[in-house]
């Protein structure tokens, strides 16, 4: 089954709304968790890491005021794209690792990403 | 910062075996992953790497060498549902975190 869950799997919205994508890690808990935003043909772009409890640390050219990341407690994490525009149409991917010193701790899930498309 | 470098695209027979490299630049080290990827979906975790050497995982195996910067991804027995974009990632120290930095991908497309 799925460690990692995200929803929703599909959204479309009109240009100047905001949306929300959340990022659940069911099995574990994750202090840490990343977003990559993907178009099509092209590699997983980080956008930014996201840290329970304190802000998000984002990549060069990734707007914190447009997308928003809260990662409010250790199994969720949110991302949320405001004031949507059509470019930001994209394929967006959570991923989570579990704490070092476990079984499974030298793996990254993967979430099963959101196709955003914005019209 | 971190570099990774891998092949766009690669053909291969059904039932041969394929050989995917994967050459890296970055600060802090701390294991290489192989993902695979199929258009549309998430990607699936295939293998992890951090320690020189082969690790076989049935078809799959995965090799790294540090002092090289540089790991492969072989497939053995190739199936039609393998055709697939193949990633490789390393984690690498930033910012006093370790996050992952994945490389373009690349494309296989198995044939009979």
């Amino acid at each position: 089954g799925a460690v990692v869950s995200q929803h929703p799997s599909w959204v479309i919205c009109k240009s100047g709304t905001s949306v929300k994508i959340e990022c659940r890690s069911l099995d574990f808990q994750a202090t840490t968790m990343f977003w990559y935003r993907q178009f099509p043909k092209q590699s997983l772009m980080l956008m930014a890491t996201s840290n329970e409890g304190s802000k998000a640390t984002y990549e060069q050219g990734v707007e914190k005021d447009k997308f928003l990341i809260n990662h409010a407690s250790l199994t969720l994490s949110t991302l949320t794209v405001t004031s949507a525009h059509p470019e930001d149409s994209s394929f967006y991917i959570c991923s989570a690792r579990p704490p070092f010193g476990t079984v499974s701790g030298n793996t990254i899930y993967f979430g099963e990403g959101s196709w955003l498309t914005v019209v | 910062g971190q570099n990774i470098d891998q092949p766009t695209e690669m053909t291969a027979t059904e039932g041969a075996i394929v050989q995917i490299n994967c050459t890296y630049q970055t600060s802090g080290f701390n294991g290489l992953f192989w993902y695979q990827q199929h258009a549309g979906e998430a990607p699936t975790f295939l293998s992890y790497n951090v320690l020189d050497g082969l690790e076989e995982k049935g078809r799959f195996s995965s090799f790294l060498s540090r002092s090289k910067g540089y790991s492969y991804l072989l497939l053995k027995e190739l199936q039609m549902k393998d055709s697939a974009s193949y990633l490789c990632a390393v984690m690498g120290a930033s910012g006093g975190s370790y996050i992952p930095t994945f490389g373009r991908g690349t494309s296989l497309i198995v044939h009979p």
